[in-house]
């Protein structure tokens, strides 16, 4: 079946730091790919996302690349800050139009 | 201001009772759906709809039952079938529910039963 796997949290950087935040994914055919944030005490909020390989979704200096021979959509930022620290998840959109969802990835950024 | 509401922000239920939570849309979209997240685990879907008047099971859909009588509103009724309903409620709506539709989300339920 149609499955999402996320790298374990917590990640901790310092500010200004690189990050990235490896997804893979398994699926039938060539899903939508997204990757969402979840901030301390909010809802879930889009991030970016990409619908066909080679895509490259971004926003907010983060960026994700459809990648349909490794079947990865890893999310990356050059420089992160404090402002940053949430939960993200990466999903995919199966064929019945459903979401599938990574467990999640906790970023922790300090000062 | 278009958005997804929700409530109440934190519900509290006795053991054996069937509590329902709000959640409404005016962003003028056909689907709507209902999530429970559990700490450590991605959301699991419970039902959706992708039009008014029908609605279709999720992965999770035991002991929880879902009306979509207006295109607006999607209430989810958390029944005492329910073995575990302590979880985090997150609402979301699409406008087509296709695949490369984004979904919204409201900003969650936390239900506690005591």
């Amino acid at each position: 079946g149609n499955s999402v796997t996320q790298m374990e949290g917590p990640v901790t950087l310092s500010e200004e730091a690189f990050l990235t935040i490896n997804c893979t994914y398994t699926a039938t055919g060539y899903p939508s790919l997204f990757w969402y944030v979840q901030y301390p005490g909010e809802g879930l909020q889009l991030l970016l996302k990409a619908t066909k390989a080679d895509d490259k979704g971004s926003n907010k200096g983060f960026e994700a690349t459809y990648r349909k021979e490794t079947t990865s959509f890893h999310l990356e930022k050059g420089s992160v800050q404090v402002s940053d620290s949430a939960v993200y998840f990466c999903a995919l959109m199966d064929s019945n139009y459903q979401l599938i969802w990574g467990a999640g990835t906790k970023l922790i950024i300090k000062p | 201001d278009g958005g997804i509401t929700q409530s109440p922000k934190y519900l509290f239920r006795k053991e054996g009772q069937n509590v329902t939570l709000s959640c409404e849309q005016n962003l003028n979209h056909d689907a709507m759906y209902w999530y429970r997240q559990d700490p450590g685990q991605g959301l699991r879907l419970i039902y959706y709809s992708q039009i008014v008047n029908d609605f279709q099971k999720g992965d999770i859909a035991e002991g929880y039952s879902v009306s979509r009588e207006k295109k607006e509103s999607f209430p989810l009724t958390v029944t005492s079938a329910q073995k575990n309903p302590t979880a985090f409620y997150l609402c979301a709506s699409s406008m087509e529910g296709t695949s490369t539709d984004t979904q919204y989300f409201g900003p969650g339920t936390r239900l506690t039963v005591l």
